[in-house]
């Protein structure tokens, strides 16, 4: 069965530093997000990304965050400069056109900033 | 702002029993919602996907139902066994706040052997 491919599974860098998160969605999926849970909380809602633009984000999708789709199979989540709250498992997901479709998940990088 | 709750947060049954796990959404302009299984340190599956106009969804040993005017989902597991043992999410879809999900706390579910 496809799935969402996500990596490193695990990062870990210090305040400050610039990550970059990587996924590649489900090869004929046109809409895409990313979701971070931290550690004892409820999962929440980044951003979603369709037709090469935002279409729409989370208060906590600040400045400090942007999304690519680089080429036909990747798409990335970078945080310019981060800070210790932003520790987290960041999970990527992509759905099939159509307001009912599932939402499929990859299983996540968590994300330590020291 | 719609909030979603699940209770019991956690629930602990012996092999074989039948299981109630329900979520409450405050908001009922809802296109849809799902029930999602988190394994630990892993990512989330899509069991079921109930849409707005719908009453039940049914998978398998897992049937949902969804009563939108009382804002209420339940996820109900037959016979469950060990392997069922998970973290299961409820996660909704506002009609009016674009297709982000709005996801519940989590039931944590042990199914002793």
């Amino acid at each position: 069965e496809p799935e969402v491919t996500q990596t490193p599974s695990h990062q870990v860098t210090q305040m400050g530093q610039e990550v970059i998160l990587r996924c590649v969605p489900i090869s004929n999926h046109l809409y895409f997000y990313w979701y971070r849970q931290i550690l004892g909380q409820k999962v929440e809602f980044l951003v979603s990304f369709y037709n090469n633009e935002i279409s729409e984000k989370s208060e906590i999708f600040d400045d400090q965050f942007s999304v690519e789709r680089p080429d036909g199979s990747n798409f990335t989540l970078k945080i310019r400069s981060t800070k210790l709250e932003d520790s987290a498992m960041y999970f990527c997901a992509s759905r099939q056109t159509g307001v009912n479709e599932k939402l499929f998940f990859g299983s996540g990088t968590q994300l330590s900033v020291l | 702002k719609q909030e979603v709750t699940q209770i019991p947060a956690a629930l602990s049954v012996p092999e074989g029993e039948n299981l109630v796990l329900n979520c409450s959404f405050t908001d009922s302009a809802i296109y849809n919602l799902q029930w999602f299984r988190q394994d630990p340190g892993k990512g989330l599956t899509s069991l079921l996907l109930i849409q707005s106009s719908q009453r039940e969804q049914t998978s398998g040993r897992l049937n949902a139902s969804l009563d939108k005017s009382s804002g209420r989902s339940t996820l109900y597991i037959a016979a469950s066994q060990p392997g069922d043992s998970a973290t299961y999410l409820c996660a909704v879809r506002l009609g009016s706040s674009g297709d982000k999900l709005t996801f519940g706390t989590g039931t944590r579910l042990a199914v002793r052997p």
